[in-house]
């Protein structure tokens, strides 16, 4: 079947500028995440959301960072006043419920503030 | 922040050698382990998990787990070249109400032909 989508797969935006990240999780998959990879790093846990919640937020390195997730299905991460800081890849995976089961990621969106 | 170390590597091999790559994680309560490929420019894919003590094996890989020992060891056998990729530990926290993954840098490896 289909895999996690995201979109844009590249962005590039002036510093200052809001951006809006798009994931599309397996159908069925309840939970979703969003994690940051920058150049030579680790993946970055960013937020997580089971169903429409985001039980845990702690992860979103400031306050310019938002996500929302409606009818249990597509999340968006938003950006204000992107910093040069904030280019990375942004992976979003799914998994079938918040536990014990595999996260199966998306082809990410790289991100670039210049 | 509970962590998860990795050496960055590259681990270099030649083509059907053993390739061992080593995970250690601070979290003593940790109970769920994973290993993740990714290739340059690509997106993290699962290889395998662990639960257990002791070995789990899928084909050409081996997944070590030693939670007295809070380490976990990922063994490719007959090394290809198309082995080649950064490997990603993963290790599931465990918080109130919440598990999240928690990963480490990645270890490089290289198998040359």
């Amino acid at each position: 079947g289909a895999g996690v989508s995201q979109s844009p797969s590249n962005k590039v935006t002036e510093k200052g500028k809001d951006v809006e990240l798009r994931c599309d999780p397996i159908s069925g998959h309840t939970a979703l995440y969003w994690y940051r990879q920058s150049l030579g790093q680790g993946l970055e846990f960013l937020i997580y959301f089971q169903g429409n919640s985001a039980p845990d937020k702690s992860g979103l390195p400031s306050d310019r960072f938002s996500a929302e997730r409606t009818g249990g299905s597509v999340s968006t991460l938003t950006i204000q006043r992107t910093q040069q800081e904030d280019s990375a890849v942004y992976l979003c995976a799914s998994s079938l419920i918040q536990g014990d089961y595999e996260q199966y990621f998306g082809p990410g969106t790289r991100l670039t503030v210049t | 922040q509970k962590e998860v170390e990795q050496n960055s590597g590259p681990l270099s091999v030649p083509e059907g050698a053993i390739a061992s790559l080593n995970c250690t994680y601070s979290d003593r309560g940790s109970q769920s382990f994973f290993w993740y490929r990714q290739y340059s420019g690509k997106s993290p894919e699962l290889i395998m998990f662990i639960y257990s003590n002791g070995d789990k094996e899928d084909g050409r890989f081996t997944a070590q787990l030693n939670k007295a020992s809070q380490y976990v060891s990922l063994l490719i056998r007959d090394s290809q070249p198309s082995d080649s990729a950064t490997y990603l530990c993963a290790v599931k926290e465990m918080n109130t109400g919440f598990q999240k993954l928690v990963f480490g840098t990645g270890t490089r490896l290289l198998v040359s032909p």
